[in-house]
């Protein structure tokens, strides 16, 4: 079945480390996208990507960086800059740019905490 | 620019109806409604992309005001399966390429 991945599920940061977290999708979607979910506040676009090898800041890019160097992958690195990194991390395909028609399939998430 | 999402909250007994509204102050291009139960993946219910339009599937529907920059969504006789965090997403008319979250809207059917 199509779908996208986010490995792992449960991830825990020491202060200072850079952590990075996978997104794999198979659904041969162009464009990718990755949301911060904190409590009350919904999800708010970290990065996307349209095609390989290029890539859009969000609402709230400091402290995060990503890469798209195949179609079906688009990975984000979580660095020592980003002073408040715990939350439910998303990331979602869309078919096209705009997520007509089908809209945006997300993947199970990645809860990083920060010990 | 993030859209607004009224109620917050809402409670309701099984067989309830309820109404979800969006709005922006932007001009839109779509408007995104999606589902989301706890520590689950958000799932795409519908997206509008006219004014005027009106979909729906089962007993949820919605629909979008285009001049007045809002959408709502209907459950009608609410189910147990109904409960979860409603979120609008719309896409402006000058960035369509993204799409920006509500602060959703909880709901939960009780029977």
């Amino acid at each position: 079945d199509g779908g996208i991945t986010q490995s792992p599920k449960y991830l825990f940061r020491k202060e200072g480390q850079n952590v990075t977290l996978s997104c794999e999708q198979n659904l041969n979607h162009d464009a990718m996208y990755w949301y911060r979910q904190d409590p009350g506040q919904g999800l708010r676009l970290i990065y996307y990507s349209q095609i390989v090898n290029d890539f859009q800041k969000g609402d709230i890019a400091e402290g995060y960086s990503v890469s798209r160097e195949k179609k079906e992958s688009f990975p984000l690195t979580v660095t020592s800059a980003q002073k408040n990194p715990t939350a439910f991390y998303l990331c979602a395909s869309s078919i096209d740019l705009r997520g007509t028609e089908y809209g945006y399939t997300f993947g199970s998430g990645t809860r990083l905490t920060v010990v | 620019q993030q859209p607004v999402q009224s109620p917050q909250a809402v409670i309701l007994r099984e067989g309830e109806d309820a109404v979800i509204n969006c709005s922006s102050s932007k001009a839109l291009y779509s408007v995104h409604w999606y589902r989301q139960k706890h520590g689950e993946a958000p799932v795409f219910l519908m997206i509008l992309l006219k004014g005027g339009e009106q979909k729906g599937h089962d007993k949820i529907s919605a629909s979008f005001n285009e001049k007045k920059q809002q959408s709502s969504l209907y459950l009608t006789a609410s189910q147990l399966s109904y409960s979860g965090t409603y979120f609008c997403g719309t896409a402006q008319k000058t960035s369509y390429d993204k799409v920006i979250f509500g602060p959703g809207t909880s709901l939960s059917v009780i029977p």
